[in-house]
């Protein structure tokens, strides 16, 4: 099955400073890969997503690119706010129609 | 349109005894998939059902199963608890299955085995 793993598990920026979140995959054959935040005491949700035939996607202040010849994978976030403070997950899909998560960024902005 | 709904909240169950977990998928939603999340696991399939049938599933003991209706709403069973069931259990729904429908998660159900 896939295997992804994700980096950093931690992360502290200043208000207004750039967060980017890695994640790396296993298997090549995996062409869907969500981004989710999951705030405290809720669960998961999507808030961006990049399908294999391109290598870039923006909303707004967030970005996602994919380099499938490294099999890896990175989330952008620009001119981060406090209530961008929460715990961002990576998935991709394998073919068997399974998600498979990272293990989650814990991102904390600092005022 | 409501998103995924999961009842109970919250769960406080002694060691050895069972519990059902129930989820809502989104109004036309047909898949709906389980997760545990622990902090020092992340998020971990457990299984996931497609029109009333399990398309795929976790590695987790029997203990833990599921069942979908009609209606596409599911449930999830867990008996002879243990201690270290105690988890966030997170249900999502998606459109269809596979890479042309990304989950939507409800708020989970905290269970607490003591």
């Amino acid at each position: 099955g896939e295997n992804v793993e994700q980096h950093p598990s931690t992360l502290s920026v200043q208000e207004g400073d750039s967060a980017v979140i890695k994640c790396t995959y296993s298997d090549s054959a995996s062409n869907y890969f969500p981004w989710y935040k999951q705030e405290l005491g809720k669960g998961p949700q999507l808030i961006i997503d990049i399908r294999s035939n391109v290598g870039e996607k923006k909303d707004q202040r967030i970005a996602v690119t994919l380099n499938k010849t490294a099999k890896h994978f990175s989330l952008h976030i620009t001119e981060t706010q406090p209530e961008d403070s929460a715990v961002y997950f990576c998935a991709a899909i394998d073919t068997g129609n399974q998600f498979y998560f990272g293990t989650g960024t814990s991102l904390t902005v600092i005022p | 349109k409501a998103g995924v709904t999961q009842t109970p909240r919250y769960l406080i169950k002694t060691r050895g005894q069972q519990v059902t977990l129930s989820c809502s998928p989104i109004s036309g939603h047909r898949s709906v998939s389980w997760y545990q999340q622990t902090p020092g696991q992340g998020l971990q399939f457990l299984f996931e059902y497609f029109s009333e049938t399990q398309r795929n599933k976790g590695n987790f003991p029997g203990r833990f199963s599921g069942r979908q209706f009609s209606n596409s709403r599911s449930e999830m069973n867990v008996s002879t608890l243990e201690l270290g069931d105690s988890a966030l259990y997170l249900c999502a729904s998606s459109l269809v299955r596979g890479n042309n429908s990304p989950l939507h998660f409800g708020n989970g159900t905290r269970l607490t085995v003591t």
